[in-house]
């Protein structure tokens, strides 16, 4: 376990409805981050945040909004989403932002499917 | 435009056997550059990284090797194991510390 965790692990989803993704780490780290994970396409960085405030939207659309109550916990409302946003949608945290010293650990994922 | 590449999808190797992952990265301005394992149901796992004043590091059955001049990275795993099995992807920062880019990955299976 890397002292992160993600709920639910599978999400099947219709494209009306509205759920949330949850993300908790355990590690006292001050960055949280959501990652998207398609088939055969690289992982892609959604939102980054830093002692609770958005430091990074990577022109995500806006069925996507993050929300960052405390250092520890990490949510992604979802609504109105596309077949398209299916995918595994991975959370990370480390102790700072910068990357450049700093290990990102992520969660195990949660698989979505968009109907 | 910038992007991190992989030279190869797939590799099967033979446990015992050593395997070398490549990576193409097109961006002058990365300095820092890692290499990720992702088993199947789990998330990305730091393995090494490697700064760009380096081009050789070791670490515990790994060797991550850079070669700037032509914007290459690899990832040799000695003595391969069935563990190894994974998804391996590097990443790269492309001059910030606060963003990392990824590559596609490539997928390792180890034959016992």
């Amino acid at each position: 376990e890397t002292g992160v965790t993600q709920t639910p692990r599978h999400l099947v989803m219709g494209m009306t409805n509205k759920k949330s993704l949850k993300c908790e780490q355990h590690l006292g780290h001050n960055a949280m981050y959501w990652y998207k994970q398609s088939a055969k396409k690289p992982l892609e960085l959604m939102f980054v945040y830093n002692f609770k405030e958005q430091t990074e939207n990577n022109s995500v659309p806006s069925r996507f909004s993050p929300e960052c109550p405390n250092s520890s916990h990490l949510f992604l409302h979802l609504h109105t989403l596309q077949p398209e946003d299916s995918a595994l949608y991975l959370c990370a945290s480390s102790q700072t932002h910068d990357l450049g010293t700093d290990t990102q650990y992520f969660g195990p994922g949660t698989r979505l499917t968009v109907l | 435009g910038e992007n991190v590449g992989l030279h190869l999808p797939t590799l099967s190797v033979q446990e015992g056997d050593n395997s070398i992952i490549n990576c193409a990265y097109s961006n002058s301005a990365s300095d820092y550059f890692i290499w990720y394992k992702q088993e199947s149901g789990k998330g990305p796992q730091f393995i090494i990284d490697i700064r760009s004043n380096m081009d050789k590091r070791q670490g515990q059955r790994v060797t991550v090797l850079l070669n700037k001049t032509v914007k290459h990275l690899s990832l040799q795993i000695a003595a391969t194991q069935p563990g190894d099995s994974a998804v391996y992807f590097c990443a790269e920062n492309q001059g910030s510390n606060y963003k990392l880019t990824f590559g596609k990955g490539t997928l390792l299976t180890v034959n016992p």
